[in-house]
């Protein structure tokens, strides 16, 4: 079965520092990798995802997430982050399978808040 | 539709009144899921659909529950008996093709209350 870990359940960060919400997960196989977005009373925006090739990957509002094979992480980053970032963002994990079927399990997310 | 409509948005049950929940998902779109987010949780997996055909109803917390998905479109959650513990967000989401690795787009949520 898998899952995913997110370690830290608030990251706070100044308006136009940098920021990194972390991500491990674990998995049978090789993991698809996903981060979604929750704004207050909202559903869950997709960000970004990771299949495969370059690790690095860039997605949705300047975000970006680093794939890390050996550390089982995947790590979403932003180089300058904005106020309006301030959100609940989920890592979520589904394993490659060739029977079909995309079923994801998410992370117990992260609130961001920036701040001014 | 643009994307994943659900209704009613917010909900309020009495405990042992029934519900239905509805989603539409994003047309054309093959696979469609049911997820349940307590509050300050993350979404949890319980029900999945491969056009009407439902593969996977593992999470579904009990007999109490119950999806479906009758021409491979619009779906409905029913709970039978609602109880408090049934208070959540339920949230819908769709993907293109029901293969790994394909996005997957999520709906607003219906919020249900049980008093």
């Amino acid at each position: 079965a898998q899952s995913v870990a997110q370690p830290e359940d608030q990251v706070n960060v100044a308006e136009g520092n940098p920021l990194t919400v972390k991500c491990t997960y674990s998995v049978s196989g090789n993991p698809y990798l996903f981060w979604y977005v929750q704004y207050p009373n909202r559903g869950l925006q997709f960000l970004l995802k990771y299949i495969t090739g370059d690790n690095l990957v860039k997605g949705s509002y300047g975000f970006e997430a680093e794939f890390n094979k050996s550390q089982t992480s995947f790590h979403l980053k932003k180089p300058s982050a904005l106020v309006s970032d301030s959100a609940l963002y989920f890592c979520a994990v589904s394993p490659f399978t060739t029977g079909g079927g995309n079923k994801l399990t998410f992370g117990t997310g992260t609130q961001l808040k920036v701040e001014l | 539709g643009a994307g994943v409509s659900q209704s009613p948005r917010y909900k309020v049950a009495k405990r042992g009144q029934d519900v239905a929940l509805r989603c539409d998902p994003i047309s054309g779109h093959v696979s469609l899921f049911w997820y349940q987010q307590a509050l300050g949780q993350g979404p949890e997996f319980l029900t999945y659909f491969q056009n009407e055909a439902q593969l996977d109803k593992s999470g579904l917390p009990s007999d109490r529950f119950f999806a479906e998905r009758p021409e491979g479109s619009v779906s409905t959650l029913k709970i039978q008996r609602t109880q408090q513990e049934d208070s959540a967000v339920y949230l819908c989401a769709s993907s293109l093709r029901d293969s790994s690795g394909n996005t997957i787009y999520f709906g607003e949520g219906s919020w249900l209350t049980v008093v």
